[in-house]
């Protein structure tokens, strides 16, 4: 079956730091990939997608590449704020289009805090 | 921009007793989701509804029904709830058709099975 696995938590950065969240999965065909984030008291919100091979998803100075040869969409930023601080999931779902943005596979979460 | 509204947000149950978790979304998708969230686990799908009419199960099902009441709602029921289904819920919608859009999510209910 499906899975994601995310760099084992929690991450805690200084405001301005360079961030790299590691995401790896496994499926068969060929997923679509997401990063997902979640503030405090709040629900998920997409930050950024990537539907096929070599396509890079950015969002808010925030990026993953869709690397199929190493089965990977790491996040990365270059300049996090106090304002990141939050989980952030990564996810996949197979083919396109239907129900698949919505059928995902989620990664275990990754709690960033960035301290001022 | 309401989105989609789950209520409630909080709700403290004793083994045994039952209950419905409700959502609506206004974004007229034509496809629904819950899923559970569990510490250091990420998120769980137990149930989606394709399009009105139809449901199926995810991936973790057992103990929970689910009613899609019209394109808008979808429901999940706990019919005998138990410590493990302390958790927190969320529904979700998305698009459907060709290209698909995606999920948005709800803000969760907290369950607390005592």
């Amino acid at each position: 079956g499906n899975s994601v696995t995310q760099m084992e938590g929690p991450v805690t950065l200084s405001e301005e730091a360079f961030l790299t969240i590691n995401c790896t999965y496994t499926a068969t065909g060929y997923p679509s990939l997401f990063w997902y984030v979640q503030y405090p008291g709040e629900g998920l919100q997409l930050l950024l997608k990537a539907t096929k091979a070599d396509d890079k998803g950015s969002n808010k100075g925030f990026e993953a590449t869709y690397r199929k040869e190493t089965t990977s969409f790491h996040l990365e930023k270059g300049s996090v704020q106090v304002s990141d601080s939050a989980v952030y999931f990564c996810a996949l779902s197979e083919g396109a289009g239907g129900t698949s943005y919505g059928k995902l596979t989620f990664g275990q979460g990754t709690i960033l805090t960035v301290h001022p | 921009n309401a989105g989609v509204t789950q209520t409630p947000k909080f709700q403290v149950l004793k083994t045994g007793q039952s209950m419905t978790l409700q959502c609506a979304q206004d974004m007229n998708h034509n496809s629904m989701y819950w899923y559970r969230q569990d510490p250091g686990m990420g998120l769980r799908l137990i149930y989606y509804s394709a399009s009105e009419g139809t449901t199926d199960k995810g991936e973790v099902p057992n103990g929970y029904n689910v009613s899609r009441l019209n394109k808008r709602e979808f429901s999940l029921r706990l019919e005998s709830a138990a410590p493990s289904q302390t958790s927190v819920y969320f529904c979700a919608s998305s698009g459907s058709g060709v290209r698909g859009t995606e999920a948005f999510f709800g803000q969760g209910t907290r369950l607390t099975v005592v």
